[in-house]
C-alpha cells in the first residue's frame, strides 16, 4: 500500500499570501497524483490531476508540481473563499487507492 | 450536466445491512468506472470499491472486503454499494464519485455526490 504524508496538517496565512502545501509518498508514483479541495459541508473537488493539470474551470491560482514521491500543491494568492481542506490522491498503484490525510488551510 | 445523487443512508445497528445508491445522470453512465468513497466524521477520505464501466472488474478496500458489495446497472444509470455486517467504524459519509478517464485503470475522482450518512450505533 502507497502511503502518502501531507504537511503541514495545518497552515493560517493572510489573504494575497502563497500557500505551499506538500505530499510525500512512500514509494514513487510516477506523476499519477492528484488534490483535491474539500470545504466544510461540501463534497470533496477536483483541482490537480497528473501531478501538475488543472482540472475544468479551476482558476489558475491554484497549481501543482512534482513527480516520484515530492508532490507540492501551492495556491498563489490566498482568497478567503480557499479555506478547505485539500487532499492528495495517488492512482500509481491499486488496490488499494490512497489518500493522504489532508491539510487545512485557515485565513488569519 | 453531470449530476450523483446518493441515497439510502441512515441509522442502522450494528451487524445491520445497508444498500446505498448513487443515480448519476448528465454523461454516458456505462462508459465510465464508478467509484465509492467515504468519509468518518472529522476524518479524511478513505477509497471503498471501484467497479468498471460494464462490471466485470471490481476492487475493494480490504477494511471493507467480505461485508461489502458493489453494483451498477447500466440501463439504470445508477451505482449501488450493499453494506454487510456494520459496525460504529463504518459511521461515516458515502460518496459516489466517476473517472475522469475511460478504461480500467486507477481513477481520478472528476465529479463527486454529496454524499449519504451511514450511523451505526445501537
Amino acid at each position: 500500500e502507497i502511503v502518502l504524508t501531507q504537511s503541514p496538517a495545518t497552515l493560517s496565512l493572510s489573504p494575497g499570501e502563497s500557500a505551499t502545501l506538500s505530499c510525500r509518498a512512500s514509494q514513487s508514483v510516477s506523476s499519477y497524483l492528484d488534490w483535491y479541495q474539500q470545504k466544510p459541508g461540501q463534497a470533496p473537488r477536483l483541482l490537480i490531476y497528473d501531478a501538475s493539470n488543472r482540472a475544468t474551470g479551476i482558476p489558475a491560482r491554484f497549481s501543482g508540481s512534482g513527480s516520484g514521491t515530492d508532490f507540492t500543491f501551492t495556491i498563489s494568492s490566498l482568497e478567503p473563499e480557499d479555506v478547505a481542506v485539500y487532499y492528495c490522491q495517488q492512482r500509481s498503484d491499486w488496490p488499494p487507492l490512497t489518500f493522504g490525510g489532508g491539510t487545512k488551510v485557515e485565513i488569519k | 450536466e453531470v449530476h450523483l445523487v446518493e441515497s439510502g443512508g441512515g441509522l442502522v445497528k450494528p451487524g445491520g445491512s445497508l444498500r446505498l445508491s448513487c443515480a448519476a445522470s448528465g454523461f454516458p453512465f456505462s462508459s465510465y468506472t464508478m467509484n465509492w468513497v467515504r468519509q468518518a466524521p472529522g476524518k479524511g477520505l478513505e477509497w471503498v470499491s471501484s467497479i468498471s464501466s460494464g462490471g466485470t472488474y471490481i476492487y475493494y478496500a480490504d477494511s471493507l472486503k467480505g461485508r461489502v458489495t458493489i453494483s451498477r446497472d447500466n440501463a439504470q444509470n445508477s451505482l449501488y454499494l450493499h453494506l454487510n455486517s456494520l459496525s460504529a467504524d463504518d459511521t461515516a459519509v458515502y460518496y459516489c464519485a466517476k473517472d475522469a478517464g475511460v478504461g480500467w485503470s486507477p481513477p481520478t475522482f472528476d465529479y463527486w455526490g454529496r454524499g449519504t450518512l451511514v450511523t451505526v450505533s445501537s
